[in-house]
């Protein structure tokens, strides 16, 4: 079966960095992928980690350690837009994603 | 924009009624997802299909049904609906490949309301 565990809500500061911690406990695991999802709107992949290490894309970066079933999205120099949810995603086979209830993350000026 | 498109945005039924909900995934995408997110919960994966074929079932209940076309759009059906049936359903699509490649992107959903 799939286990996911992320904070249920964070507050940073406009301009600051925040890191979102993401463990998980999966079978056949496949990658790792962080959306962003505002209040009623579609999710929108936001990184995907295969292999240990940080992948770096502009303001966000994603981290996974599969040995210790542990990824974190980190994102900087926020900005008020960043206001949403940040969902981390398991994929096991056939390409199956597993979804936790996700990171409310608040900016604040 | 995605580029996977979903219909209707809105709809309120009753309970009791049944209803389709209508996805055409992003051009060249072969696999079709459907997930559930309900008020203030995690999405929900429903069911995939892979050119026309059933590929994964998740926690889809017997009264929810789905089937990909050959043009490769994809329907759910909802029967016998109850009120906890309201949600958010979302479709999303990913081409063939392997690894980044097999993205998942979501459409804009379709809000449910059974009264």
């Amino acid at each position: 079966g799939q286990n996911i565990d992320q904070p249920t809500e964070m507050t940073a500061t406009e301009g600051a960095i925040v890191q979102i911690n993401c463990t998980y406990q999966t079978s056949g695991f496949n990658g790792l992928f962080w959306y962003q999802q505002h209040a009623g709107e579609a999710p929108t992949f936001l990184s995907y980690n295969v292999l240990d290490g940080l992948e770096e894309k502009g303001r966000f970066s994603s981290f996974l350690s599969r040995s210790k079933g542990y990824s974190y999205l980190l994102l900087k120099e926020l900005q008020m837009k960043d206001s949403a949810s940040y969902l981390c995603a398991p994929r096991g086979g056939g390409n199956k994603l597993t979804f936790g209830t996700g990171t409310q993350l608040k900016v604040e000026l | 924009d995605s580029g996977v498109t979903q219909t209707p945005k809105h709809l309120i039924t009753a309970t009791g009624q049944r209803v389709t909900l209508r996805c055409s995934p992003r051009s060249g995408d072969l696999s079709v997802y459907w997930y559930q997110q309900s008020l203030d919960q995690g999405l929900q994966f429903l069911i995939q299909y892979y050119n026309g074929e059933e590929r994964a079932k998740g926690n889809i209940l017997e009264r929810f049904s789905a089937q990909q076309f050959p043009d490769l759009h994809s329907e759910l059906n909802l029967s016998s609906l109850e009120l906890g049936d309201s949600a958010l359903y979302f479709c999303a699509s990913s081409a063939p490949g392997e690894g980044v490649q097999e993205t998942q992107y979501f459409g804009p959903g379709t809000r449910l309301l059974v009264l």
